[in-house]
Parts: structure tokens; C-alpha cells; sequence
């Protein structure tokens, strides 16, 4: 596509539920990463994928979170559980690649404001 | 592990005025890319201007331009003549320019929100 795209735009779930959150990235873009946005703090890393391969999964907060990317593009972000300082906006990247002595430049969808009642 | 400290959480400046937005950032490494990145109320990130660290030259994008200061660690954005437009939350962002391991990712500040005046 033109542009990364995510789904749903907003999502309002109940403590203890599932939810799952969906990115596509842009055409061609190897490299994918989530990241989570809370009220009044800047982008926190969540997790990075090459490929279908997630080589740093370090800042997933906890095992309630979960990501998978298939045929190296669309990504799930699935978080089990939910509780309410899971609500954030979840927002997804894209870039031609991970490696390399590349420009660094990220390509943001607009994403996912859940809200946990 | 780098860090990156927007100091100012508001800024504001009257419409067609010149206004500067302050980042630092810590790190051992000495080659880099430093990026500001604007999110207006879609919540879309926008790269304004990118910056790599092994050129001396300030990198400038139309009204907006960079100081690039590496020995204080110091990456600051000047929007002229700014515009209703320009009213957003602002992000500063560090990369290495290293490649495998974590290298890859953006680091972020906390932001500043910029409010423009008519």
C-alpha cells in the first residue's frame, strides 16, 4: 500500500480480555516495529522484526504480549489479558530495512488507541 | 544504552515568528542519526528533518533547520516563520548507525507540544 496501515483505528475492551491489533507495512519494507505511545510520554519500543524473524523482542512489557509478522509483511500484535495500564496508542513502522548503513528513516501508521475499561 | 531528553513539554510561538525546540542525547557512539519527527492530532509521525552525525553541515528542510552541536550532545530544531500548521507534539529520535542488534531502533524523547498563536 501508499502508506503503513493499522487496525482498528481505536479499540475499547474490557480488563481481562484479548485483544489484537494489526499492521500492514509498506510495500517492499523488510523491517517492522511496534511501538507504544501512553498519555504524556514519548514512543516506547516494543519490538523489532526482519523478516518474519523478531531479533529483539526486549521491550514487549510483559508475556501477556505477544507479535508475529507472516510472509514478511502483515504484523499481529496480540495482547492477552488486558489490563488497564495496558491503554496506549500502539503504533506500528515500517522501513526498507533493519541493517545496513541505511537513512534510519521510519514510516509511521496513524495507530491503535486501545482503551481497557 | 542512549538516551534522549526533550527538556521543554511546551512551547509556543506566535504565528510567522521563529521558535527553537531543544534536544540532548547521550551516548558513547560517534557515528549516529539524529531525526526530529512531528505528530499532529492524527497521530501520525511525520519526519521533519534527519540529521547523520559524520557531517559537520547542519541539515535544513525548507523552514526548518537543525543545531547540530556533537561535542554537547545537543540536537536542536528552529522552525521560521511558523504556521498554524506547524502546531504539533514534537519528537527527537537517535539511531545508531551500527547495523544488527538492537542498533536499529529509534529512540525517542518525551516530546514538546508546540501550540502556534494567530
Amino acid at each position: 500500500g501508499a502508506g503503513v496501515s493499522q487496525s482498528p483505528s481505536n479499540k475499547v475492551t474490557e480488563k481481562g480480555k484479548d485483544v489484537e491489533l494489526r499492521c500492514d507495512p509498506i510495500s517492499g519494507h523488510t523491517a517492522l516495529y511496534w511501538y507504544r505511545q501512553s498519555l504524556g510520554q514519548g514512543l516506547e519500543f516494543l519490538i523489532y522484526f526482519q523478516g518474519n524473524s523478531a531479533p529483539d523482542k526486549s521491550g514487549l512489557p510483559s508475556d501477556r504480549f505477544s507479535a508475529e509478522r507472516t510472509g514478511g509483511s502483515v504484523s499481529t500484535l496480540t495482547i492477552q489479558r488486558t489490563q488497564q495500564e495496558d491503554s496506549a496508542v500502539y503504533l506500528c513502522a515500517s522501513s526498507l530495512t533493519g541493517t545496513g548503513k541505511y537513512t534510519g528513516e521510519l514510516f509511521f501508521g496513524e495507530g491503535s488507541r486501545l482503551t481497557v475499561l | 544504552a542512549q538516551t534522549v531528553t526533550q527538556s521543554q513539554p511546551e512551547m509556543s510561538v506566535q504565528e510567522a515568528e521563529t521558535v527553537t525546540l531543544s534536544c540532548t542525547y547521550d551516548t558513547s557512539e560517534s557515528d549516529y542519526y539524529l531525526f526530529w519527527y512531528k505528530q499532529p492530532p492524527s497521530r501520525q509521525m511525520i519526519l521533519v528533518i534527519r540529521q547523520e552525525a559524520y557531517k559537520q553541515q547542519n541539515a535544513t528542510e525548507n523552514r526548518f533547520s537543525v543545531n547540530f552541536q556533537k561535542a554537547a550532545k545537543s540536537f536542536s530544531l528552529k522552525i521560521s516563520d511558523s504556521q498554524l500548521g506547524d502546531a504539533a507534539m514534537y519528537f527527537c529520535a537517535y539511531r545508531s548507525a551500527r547495523s544488527g542488534g538492537s542498533n536499529y531502533k529509534l529512540t525517542f524523547g518525551k516530546g514538546t507540544l508546540l501550540t502556534v498563536n494567530p
